[in-house]
Parts: C-alpha cells; structure tokens; sequence
C-alpha cells in the first residue's frame, strides 16, 4: 500500500496566486515527521519545509506553509503568492522508523508545479 | 561552502563497467543516505549509514557497495554495470528533522 498519496500528477497556478499541494500519508507509528522538497529542472532537491508529528502548530518557512490536518493524515504544502521560479516538481516524504529502529523517508510520486503569468 | 556534495555530476559508461560516486558532506551530520530517482522520477532510498556504520540497507543488488571512511564521507561503488542502473543518484545527509540532498549524479549505461 502506497505510504505517500500525491493525487495530482501536475498542476498549475497564475503567478501571484496561492496553491495548494496534496499529500496524504499512512503509518502506524505515533512518531514521525513529514517533508516538502521541491526538485526544480535543474535536478536538484532542495528542502523546503518539516513538520514533526508531535508539533502544535503547522510548520511556515516563508512563502511556504504546511497545512497538518492529523486525524485526516493530510499534509498538504501551501505556496502563497507564486512566482515563476516555483515551476518545479515536488514532492511529499515522511520519515519513517526502518528495520533497527533507524529513519527513513518514503517519497510519494510528486506533483509537477507549472506557474503561469 | 556547499553543504553536500557529489562527483561526478554526469556519469556515462559502458554495461558491465564498474563505477563510483562520491559523497561529502560539511554539516556535521552522523547520518548519511543514497537515493535512487528512476526516470519517472520515483525515489527510493538505498541505503544509510549512521557514523560509518551500515543501518539502512533496502534490498539493493549486491552489486552496489557503499562505503563510509569517516562520517563526512559515503562513496557508492557499482559492479557490473546494468542498463536498469541508469538513474540519477542522490547523496543526502540529515538529523530527525531535515533531510539535505547532493546535487545528485546522473548515471547513463550504455
């Protein structure tokens, strides 16, 4: 069963308009933590934002918002105010408990970010 | 100052050639990490090593070895070059809360 649920393969946005990535996740463990990373043309895979399982509130890095929703097993990645440079991929990964008790993270199958002007 | 690195960038080789990449990273991190991205951009995590030693090992072919000489360092020797093995690789380092990534090195088998 897939861990990382990214439902929308691709979207797009108008530039200066707010967007809203989907991500849902499954574990049984009480401890963990979720990431967006965002994977731009160039290839690289850059960190964006990190929300632990225990936190109150959700987690903001500038632009960037994590709307945690627990009960419904949703971390959604919200982008205010888009700008061209955020056409990328990105993608959603939770960090799990591995065999000896040691992280991992799992990657859903991303979604592919296009901002238009 | 980059946080982690890799080399090569670009990688093209004969099937059946052996080949390494190199991983280093600056931040002081005990654990390391190898990616595989697929050409559907799919990632799956290889292995991790904690402070050298192996605790991470995802039923990757024994094909591909890596190595830690120090905690700084995480190398990744591939034998036997198969087509399937093109991908890019990605190095990462990282605590509980933050994962960092290589800039990654895309391996094409010829």
């Amino acid at each position: 069963a897939q861990k990382i649920t990214q439902t929308q393969p691709g979207m797009f946005v108008q530039e200066k308009e707010a967007v809203t990535l989907d991500c849902t996740y499954d574990t049984s463990d009480p401890s963990y933590g979720l990431f967006w990373y965002k994977q731009p043309s160039s290839g690289e895979m850059i960190f964006l934002i990190y929300q632990g399982s225990y936190d109150q509130q959700n987690a903001t890095e500038g632009r960037y918002s994590l709307n945690f929703q627990k009960a419904r097993k949703s971390a959604n990645l919200v982008i205010s105010a888009s700008q061209l440079g955020d056409s990328a991929m990105y993608f959603c990964a939770m960090r799990e408990r591995g065999s000896g008790g040691y992280n991992k993270l799992i990657f859903g199958a991303g979604t592919r970010l296009a901002v238009h002007p | 100052d980059t946080a982690v690195s890799q080399t090569p960038k670009y990688l093209v080789t004969q099937m059946g050639n052996d080949k390494s990449i190199k991983c280093e990273q600056n931040l002081g991190h005990d654990t390391m990490y190898w990616y595989k991205q697929d050409s559907k951009k799919f990632l799956k995590i290889m292995f991790s090593y904690n402070n050298k030693e192996l605790i991470i090992n995802e039923t990757v072919p024994n094909r591909f070895s890596p190595k830690s000489p120090d905690k700084a360092h995480l190398n990744l020797h591939i034998n036997s070059l198969e087509l399937g093995d093109s991908a890019v690789y990605f190095c990462a380092s990282g605590h509980t809360d933050t994962q960092y990534f290589g800039p990654g090195t895309r391996l094409t088998v010829l």
